[in-house]
Order: C-alpha cells, then sequence, then structure tokens
C-alpha cells in the first residue's frame, strides 16, 4: 500500500495570510484527494486532484479559496489562502490506494 | 446522495469487554466500505475495508461483514484492549472514483 507524507505537520499562521501544504506518495497514484477535518468532527472531501488536468471541487469549496497542484503522480500540493480561524483544521491528503490517508498538516489560524 | 450513519458516542467499555460500532449506509450501486481509525494527536489510518455484499473485513481482532441487505457495515472486536481507545470512522466509496464519504466517528474509551 502507498505510504505518503506531509508537510508540515503543523502550523500556526496569522489571519489573511496563506498556507502551502505539500503531499508526497512512495508510488504513482492516480488520484489524489484533500480532505478537511475540523475539530472534533468528521472528514469534508476538498477536492480531487488528478495529474494534468485541474482539480475538481466539491460543493462549497472553491479554487480561489484552496487552489491545488499535482505536477505529478506522486505529489500534490493544497494552498490555504487568505486564512481566517474558521480554517483551523486538519488537512488530510489521501490516495486511491487504499484508500490511504497521509498523517495530516494541523493548522491552526490567529 | 451517499450517506454514512455510525452510531455517535461516545462508547466508554472497560478492558476484554466486547465492542460493536453500529454503521449504517445509503448509497446507489454497489460501494466498498472501509472502517478507519484515528488514535489521538495522529492521522486516519485503514483499518479494514469490504468491496462486495457478504465480505468480511478483519485486522488486528477487529471485523466487519458487508451486509447489502441491510445496508450494513458494523464494526465488532471480541475483546477490547486500553491500546484500542480511538475514534472509529465509518466510509463508503460510492463506484471507482474512491471518493470517500464518512460517518460522524466514534469516539471509543477503554479503561483498564
Amino acid at each position: 500500500s502507498a505510504v505518503i507524507s506531509q508537510k508540515p505537520s503543523r502550523d500556526i499562521c496569522q489571519r489573511g495570510t496563506s498556507l502551502t501544504i505539500q503531499c508526497q506518495v512512495d508510488s504513482q497514484v492516480t488520484m489524489m484527494f484533500w480532505y478537511r477535518q475540523q475539530p472534533g468532527q468528521s472528514l469534508t472531501l476538498i477536492a480531487t486532484a488528478n495529474q494534468g488536468s485541474e482539480a475538481t471541487y466539491e460543493s462549497g469549496f472553491v479554487i480561489d479559496k484552496f487552489p491545488i497542484s499535482r505536477p505529478n503522480l506522486t505529489f500534490s500540493t493544497l494552498t490555504v489562502s487568505n486564512m481566517s480561524p474558521e480554517d483551523s483544521s486538519i488537512y488530510l491528503c489521501s490516495v486511491d490506494l487504499g484508500p490511504n490517508f497521509g498523517p495530516g498538516t494541523r493548522l491552526t489560524v490567529l | 446522495g451517499d450517506s454514512v450513519t455510525q452510531m455517535e458516542g461516545p462508547v466508554t467499555l472497560s478492558e476484554e469487554a466486547f465492542l460493536t460500532i453500529n454503521c449504517t449506509y445509503t448509497a446507489t450501486g454497489y460501494p466498498s466500505l472501509f472502517w478507519y481509525v484515528q488514535y489521538p494527536g495522529e492521522g486516519l489510518q485503514l483499518l479494514l475495508k469490504a468491496t462486495k455484499a457478504d465480505d468480511k473485513g478483519s485486522n488486528k481482532g477487529f471485523e466487519a461483514t458487508y451486509r447489502k441487505e441491510t445496508t450494513s457495515f458494523h464494526l465488532e472486536k471480541g475483546s477490547v484492549q486500553v491500546s484500542d481507545s480511538a475514534v472509529y470512522f465509518c466510509a463508503l466509496s460510492g463506484g471507482s472514483n474512491y471518493k470517500l464519504t464518512f460517518g460522524k466517528g466514534t469516539l471509543l474509551t477503554v479503561n483498564p
């Protein structure tokens, strides 16, 4: 099964700034996914990232707020833009093998 | 759309007790079903899965059987340990797109 790493593991950011989260997989995968887990809540899918095409966003999530890159079959980034305290969450990367998840990025916005 | 309903906790058990966490689903077609576990301060780990009706997924003493007739995938373990204390999520993936729909999670606490 695929092993997934994420950077950073956690960060504390100021309101209005942006943070880019990286997801690296140890094998080539077709589909990568980004999820959000708000404090004490379940996981919600933000978008699906396929290599060579635009990401597909779920209802309630937009590209301007959560731009995603997928430059190759083992890597993806999610940017959380113009952050507010409501963006404080764990952001998790997943792939279509398993499906397995990365360890998550714990984001706190002050 | 697809949905997952799971028993809301918290669930508190004594060590060596029997565990059941109920999970039912609504989906078109024949989804794949999953249980994930999240230990305190950690990410999600795939615990077990089943991809077709009557399949039984098992791992680390946990089991769940895909019941199409009752649209259920209940998680069971015969004897829980303190180390099983975690949040458990039931999830489904419809079709071949591997997008997961999650239940709300069940917090399990096992006391010595």
